[in-house]
């Protein structure tokens, strides 16, 4: 089945140390987002790309990094992770054809602990 | 600017009860889309629905029904007759224009009970 997987499901990480998030798709969507949810609150969208063009939002911390090396691949690095950084991040994908705003689908999360 | 407000911030209802869900939006925009999603404890969000500002019809799939009212810009949804696995947090969203990112509610969590 076509779908956004992410890798791992559950991340620990130590305060400061870098940890590397994925996320693939198999929809062939040109656009993909990474989003910080913390607990009861909703999706907090860090940045997007569409197509290869990185759209970073205003209030997104500087340790927050990403990269997509290509269509179906999208990595959220966090260079030296805080305690308040712990938290589910979601990776979502849509088909933009810049006339249309489709739905986003969302793949399963990874929750981060930071120790 | 967008925003989009999920006053009831829980529900609770026993099995079989209907529920409505409250949407309401502010835009600036005359095209906009409307999108709800669902998140089971399990965490991954699930689409539900999407509309567009130029279409009002309400529409009903299985047990679910939304009401789009650009009058009182609301967007509404309905269970009926609900059952435990219902139970998640349901959230509302809002896009502007041709293309943008996604504006949230802040979710309404939904318990229901047998």
């Amino acid at each position: 089945d076509a779908m956004v997987i992410q890798n791992p499901r559950y991340q620990v990480t130590q305060f400061g140390k870098p940890v590397t998030l994925s996320c693939s798709q198999t929809l062939n969507h040109n656009v993909m987002y990474w989003y910080q949810q913390k607990s009861s609150q909703a999706p907090k969208l860090l940045f997007h790309y569409y197509d290869k063009d990185f759209n970073n939002e205003a209030d997104t911390p500087d340790n927050f990094q990403s990269r997509r090396p290509n269509t179906s691949f999208c990595f959220l690095d966090i260079r030296s992770p805080g305690l308040g950084d712990a938290a589910m991040y979601l990776c979502a994908t849509s088909r933009e054809t810049g006339g249309t705003s489709y739905e986003q689908y969302f793949g399963p999360g990874t929750r981060l602990t930071v120790t | 600017a967008q925003k989009v407000t999920q006053a009831q911030t829980e529900i609770s209802v026993v099995e079989k009860e209907d529920v409505t869900l409250d949407c309401v939006y502010e835009t600036r925009d005359t095209t906009y889309y409307l999108f709800w999603y669902k998140q089971p404890p399990s965490g991954e969000l699930v689409f539900l629905i999407r509309r567009n500002s130029f279409d009002e019809q309400n529409e009903i799939s299985g047990r679910y029904s939304w009401n789009f009212q650009k009058s009182t810009s609301s967007f509404n949804f309905t269970i009926t007759a609900s059952q435990v696995v219902d139970s998640a947090v349901y959230f509302c969203a809002l896009s502007e224009g041709g293309y943008s990112t996604l504006t949230f509610g802040k979710g309404t969590m939904l318990l229901v009970s047998p």
